[in-house]
């Protein structure tokens, strides 16, 4: 089955700087790749996502980047705010008849005032 | 707005005891989902229903059953509580379908003494 990994497990960036999370996952049978963020409290919410077919899509200050060859995709958030300090977690899906999303370790992200 | 309820947000049982979550969602979706979300170790998958009265084992299930007796609710039975199963449940539900977005309860901490 699929296996993602995700880097860092905690990263902590000034207010203002930008924020790198990769992941890497085992199968290439997998085409879909959303990042999920949750809040303290809170269950994860979907923040953006990318399919295989495209190399790079971006929403505000988050982006996300994919390369199918070496199996790997990262979410960058730019221009940090408070709010943006949360748990992220990265996710894969196998394919087209499989409901199954799998998930990432999760980082904490905060972000100093 | 799709909205995803869990019955309880902390629960404390003992060791041996029959523990019953509930999980409703208000959106119609076919497909519902529980995970268990430990430090370290993410969101791990422990079974999954894509129509009512139809399951399917996740990654972990081991010590689990759910039920589905009705489209928007699931349910997750630990039918002998342990320690080692003390952790945060989440629920989610999403549509069928290669590109799809899963909304999460917002937890159960359940802690079995």
């Amino acid at each position: 089955g699929e296996n993602v990994e995700q880097h860092p497990s905690t990263l902590s960036v000034q207010e203002g700087d930008s924020a790198v999370i990769k992941c890497t996952y085992s199968d290439s049978a997998s085409n879909y790749f959303p990042w999920y963020k949750q809040e303290l409290g809170k269950g994860p919410q979907l923040i953006i996502d990318i399919r295989s077919n495209v190399g790079e899509k971006k929403d505000q200050r988050i982006a996300v980047t994919l390369n199918k060859t070496a199996k790997h995709f990262s979410l960058h958030i730019t221009e940090t705010q408070p709010e943006d300090s949360a748990v992220y977690f990265c996710a894969a899906k196998e394919d087209f008849g499989n409901e199954k999303l799998t998930f990432g370790t999760g980082t904490r992200l905060t972000i100093i005032p | 707005d799709v909205k995803v309820t869990q019955s309880s947000r902390y629960l404390v049982k003992r060791t041996g005891e029959k523990v019953f979550l509930e999980c409703v969602q208000d959106m119609d979706h076919e497909n519902m989902f529980w995970y268990r979300q430990d430090p370290g170790l993410g969101l791990r998958l422990i079974y999954f229903s894509y129509d009512v009265k139809m399951k399917e084992k996740g990654d972990i299930p081991e010590g689990y059953s759910v039920s589905r007796e009705k489209k928007e609710r699931f349910s997750l039975i630990l039918e002998s509580a342990s320690t080692n199963q003390t952790s945060m449940y989440l629920c989610a539900s999403s549509l069928p379908g290669p590109v799809y977005e899963q909304y999460f309860g917002p937890g159960t901490r359940l802690t079995v003494t």
